[in-house]
């Protein structure tokens, strides 16, 4: 079975530019979570979906944004980039809302120039 | 103060040694603990996750929670070269409607040969 796949895997914007990323998670997992990983840090809690419903929200301005499409698959959308949304940015699939076995995709490494 | 404190070393040990690697939290709900392996410009790799207090065993990885002191720990033993990534320990409520995951910092650790 394939495992959480992400697209593109790298890619570089210019600030003010808008970004969309996308996910799509483990066949019959129904929730998607996103996080950004500054270099040296752990991992940031963005964005939960469940059953394309929001289910959780992180600290993170409005220039974020995500959906959830019918086939469980996801979209993180950031507009107006700043520099310091330079990160890795990962997405996670469970099965369920509680995030017991979380199992990520190898990230889109995003550069703001 | 952060939620999870990890200390990002870096660790650097001899192969065949034991490892052990820390975390520490401030939030007593915590239920599920978690703990990732992270290779170099990949996403997390879970490799164990615990439920409130006691120990788990998976091959050479033993996850402990002690809930009392809020402090858990996974022990490697007989590292290997093969080891060597960065480790992320992450937890989660558990019972509420998000499955919002904390992460500490992460620990690198190095195994040389």
């Amino acid at each position: 079975d394939a495992g959480v796949t992400q697209s593109p895997t790298h890619l570089i914007k210019t600030r003010g530019q808008q970004v969309t990323l996308r996910c799509s998670p483990i066949s019959g997992h129904k929730s998607v979570s996103w996080y950004q990983q500054v270099l040296g840090q752990g991992p940031q809690f963005i964005f939960q979906y469940y059953e394309k419903e929001e289910r959780g929200r992180g600290n993170f301005p409005d220039r974020f944004s995500a959906r959830q499409f019918p086939n469980y698959s996801s979209e993180l959308n950031v507009n107006a980039l700043l520099l310091g949304d330079s990160a890795l940015y990962l997405c996670a699939s469970t099965l369920r809302t509680v995030n017991t076995e979380a199992f990520f995709g190898q990230g889109t490494r995003l550069t703001v120039v | 103060q952060k939620e999870v404190e990890q200390d990002p070393g870096p660790l650097s040990v001899p192969e065949g040694a034991i490892v052990s690697l820390n975390c520490t939290y401030s939030n007593s709900a915590f239920q599920y603990f978690m703990w990732y392996r992270q290779y170099s410009r990949k996403g997390p790799e879970l490799l164990m996750y615990t439920y409130s207090s006691g120990n788990k065993e998976d091959g050479r990885f033993t996850a402990q929670v002690d809930k009392s002191s809020k402090y858990i720990s996974l022990f490697i033993r007989d590292s290997q070269p093969s080891d060597s990534a960065t480790y992320l320990c992450a937890m989660c409520l558990g019972s509420s409607n998000t499955g919002k995951l904390i992460f500490g910092q992460g620990t690198t650790l190095q195994v040389k040969p």
